[in-house]
């Protein structure tokens, strides 16, 4: 089953208004996440790396203040798309991680569609 | 130096035949290379990864191949299978930590097996 599940799957959204993506670890308790943009027929893009209890760390082109990030338990990411615009529109991945020495995994979420009309 | 480079773009296999994905990563300080496999609408699931330390591993139908040296690894899918259509990426991540979950993606290749 999934480890790592993501809500909404799909979600429609004015120009202007944000949007919370919920990403949860289920099995295990990550005291990191990343989160990924995908376009149509793209590769994922890192946008940032959540980290539980600090701030955010943003890749490079990512606004901070349109996409933010909290991590507010061991389970539990947020993305928050604020003043969503069309061109906000994309497939936005998030994953997880532990640190078992030598068999280190990463597990991604089925992923979100983010729609602006 | 953070690029993953992957070809081909797309592949087209026979039922029964050998799919062969490639990858070049420029970043010698990489120590993580897992391959995902991901279908139309949902996220990438995990197919096999692999370290520096080793030059193959084999999981069912699936092996990845290593070469350091060259800094290339590539994925082979023996006795490809309909079902095997998707999109293939590689990826790459740096050790140290939850580093490893920091991942580089390369292109992408868009798999189809003919029946």
């Amino acid at each position: 089953g999934a480890v790592v599940s993501q809500h909404p799957s799909r979600v429609i959204c004015k120009s202007g208004t944000s949007v919370k993506i919920e990403c949860r670890s289920l099995d295990f308790q990550a005291t990191t996440m990343f989160w990924y943009r995908q376009f149509p027929k793209q590769s994922l893009m890192l946008m940032a790396t959540s980290n539980e209890g600090s701030k955010a760390t943003y890749e490079q082109g990512v606004e901070k203040d349109k996409f933010l990030i909290n991590h507010a338990s061991l389970t539990l990411s947020t993305l928050t798309v604020t003043s969503a615009h069309p061109e906000d529109s994309s497939f936005y991945i998030c994953s997880a991680s532990w640190d078992i020495p030598r068999e280190n995994t990463i597990y991604f979420g089925e992923g979100s569609w983010l729609t602006v009309v | 130096q953070q690029q993953v480079k992957q070809s081909p773009q797309s592949l087209i296999v026979q039922k029964g035949g050998i799919s062969i994905i490639n990858c070049a990563y420029e970043n010698t300080a990489f120590d993580y290379f897992p391959w995902y496999q991901q279908f139309p609408g949902k996220g990438p699931a995990l197919l096999i990864a692999i370290r520096p330390d080793v030059s193959e591993k084999k999981e069912g139908r699936f092996t990845i191949s290593f070469n350091k040296s060259a800094k290339q690894f590539s994925l082979h899918i023996m006795d490809s299978q309909p079902g095997d259509s998707a999109t293939y990426f590689c990826a790459a991540s740096l050790a140290g930590g939850t580093s490893y979950g920091k991942l580089t993606f390369g292109q992408g290749t868009i798999l189809t097996v003919h029946p």
